[in-house]
């Protein structure tokens, strides 16, 4: 079993529409949670970036925590046809040990 | 402020020859990391560096697979001999110290076919 589980995708959604993306992770050590985005022959930036449970919003961007459950999420609201690409989930140990998910590839349609 | 400098961004080689990447990481950073992406799977970190020491080459295939980084800022990462399944994404990323330490600046990355 991976230790980072990310719904696989692929999502296809009209643009307007509210995106959920989904990660679980089973190693309690992970203290740091993030999102990247991916664009095609890109390296990943990062978009959000979080280490307590709760919710953490940035613009149309809603970073969700659930440290009992193993749960973290990403909310875009009002997708643009620019949100396309893949989305990453990343957790990070106190270590500084970074492990990703396989990424979500989002197509937002106009 | 320049990104992570990466190249090259392509190269084709054959099984059993040899390749080279090279990575220049943000200035001042003193961590540099070296993933593996292959299609369709999310980074796997390869090797970590602080400052031109190694933190975490546990994912490395050290019979193959060697990196370095002398004094602290570029850094290389070889295979020798490449085989097919080494055909990926090579990507280089860095990050500072304190407080901003847990965010990756990525690199554009290199796109390595092994035929």
């Amino acid at each position: 079993q991976k230790e980072v589980e990310q719904d696989p995708g692929p999502l296809s959604v009209p643009e307007g529409a509210i995106v959920s993306l989904n990660c679980t992770y089973s190693n309690s050590a992970f203290q740091y949670f993030m999102w990247y985005r991916q664009y095609s022959r890109k390296g990943p930036e990062l978009l959000m970036y979080t280490y307590s449970s709760g919710n953490k919003e940035d613009g149309r961007f809603t970073a969700q925590v659930d440290k009992s459950s193993k749960y973290i999420s990403l909310f875009i609201r009002d997708s643009q046809p620019s949100d396309s690409a893949t989305y990453l989930c990343a957790m990070t140990s106190h270590a500084g040990k970074s492990t990703f998910g396989d990424g979500t590839t989002l197509t937002v349609k106009p | 402020e320049a990104g992570v400098a990466q190249s090259p961004r392509y190269k084709i080689i054959e099984k059993r020859q040899s390749v080279a990447f090279w990575c220049n990481p943000i200035s001042g950073h003193a961590t540099l990391y070296w993933y593996q992406q292959i299609l369709g799977q999310g980074p796997k970190l390869l090797i970590q560096f602080q400052n031109n020491g190694v933190v975490d080459d546990s994912q490395l295939p050290k019979d193959r697979f060697s990196a370095e980084r002398l004094k602290g800022v570029d850094s290389t990462l070889k295979i020798q001999p490449a085989k097919l399944e080494d055909s990926a994404v090579y990507l280089c990323a860095s990050s500072a110290s304190g407080e901003g330490r847990h965010e990756q600046f990525f690199g554009p990355g290199t796109r390595l076919t092994v035929l």
